[in-house]
């Protein structure tokens, strides 16, 4: 399978602080996308990191890809209430459908 | 900014009727995709279309389930005969090419079976 698991499953911060998000996978991938879903909305590209680049940049956002371990993170700086939201990985390999896990849950107090 | 659009917003329907998704992706997207979340559940993979024809299908996707792209703008997810447990927000999204690129997501379609 080439879902990725986001750790932590909750987490919560006070409006300006950064938030960091994490993703195992197990397959080896083509490239690691982050996506994010506001409550019962549709699910919004973010970014996508390719499997041979190591980090990534896009506004306030940072992403990290290290292929040994598996592992990716997502860091959100200086956070604003608009980014309470659930954020969800999705490792992509060989396969075009994207398998999504059961995200974390960011909530932002202003 | 082109995006995905999906109708109806919200579908109430009784137990075995058939109900038609519909979906339009961006215009120059040749890959298409149905998804489906129940709620409290996570995204599950329903379909992915190309060329015309289903490319990959989950286990989900069983006889009651059908995808067309009946012309040159929509993609439709049909369910003939609708059950209790079809009851889910419905996502379409469409890329440019295939798996090395990020999928646009409609807004959903919220399903609710009677």
């Amino acid at each position: 399978s080439q879902q990725g698991e986001e750790d932590p499953q909750a987490l919560s911060i006070q409006e300006g602080e950064n938030a960091t998000m994490n993703c195992s996978y197990k397959t080896s991938i083509n490239n690691l996308q982050w996506y994010r879903q506001n409550s019962g909305r549709g699910l919004v590209h973010l970014i996508l990191i390719r499997s041979n680049e190591r980090e990534k940049h896009s506004g306030r956002l940072r992403v990290t890809l290290d292929t040994s371990k598996k592992s990716s993170s997502l860091l959100i700086t200086a956070s604003r209430a608009a980014d309470t939201a659930s954020y969800f990985c999705a490792p992509v390999g060989s396969a075009r459908q994207l398998t999504f896990g059961s995200g974390t849950q960011l909530t932002v107090l202003p | 900014e082109p995006e995905v659009t999906q109708t109806p917003s919200h579908q109430v329907t009784q137990m075995g009727q058939e109900v038609i998704l519909r979906c339009v992706p961006i215009s120059n997207h040749l890959y298409f995709y149905w998804y489906r979340q129940i709620l409290g559940q996570k995204v599950e993979f329903l379909v992915s279309f190309y060329n015309n024809e289903i490319s990959e299908k989950s286990e989900i996707f069983d006889d009651q389930f059908s995808v067309e792209r009946p012309d040159g703008s929509n993609f439709t997810l049909k369910i003939r005969s609708t059950k209790l447990e079809d009851s889910a927000m419905y996502f379409c999204a469409s890329t440019i090419a295939g798996q090395t690129y990020e999928q646009y997501f409609g807004p959903g379609t919220r399903l609710t079976v009677t």
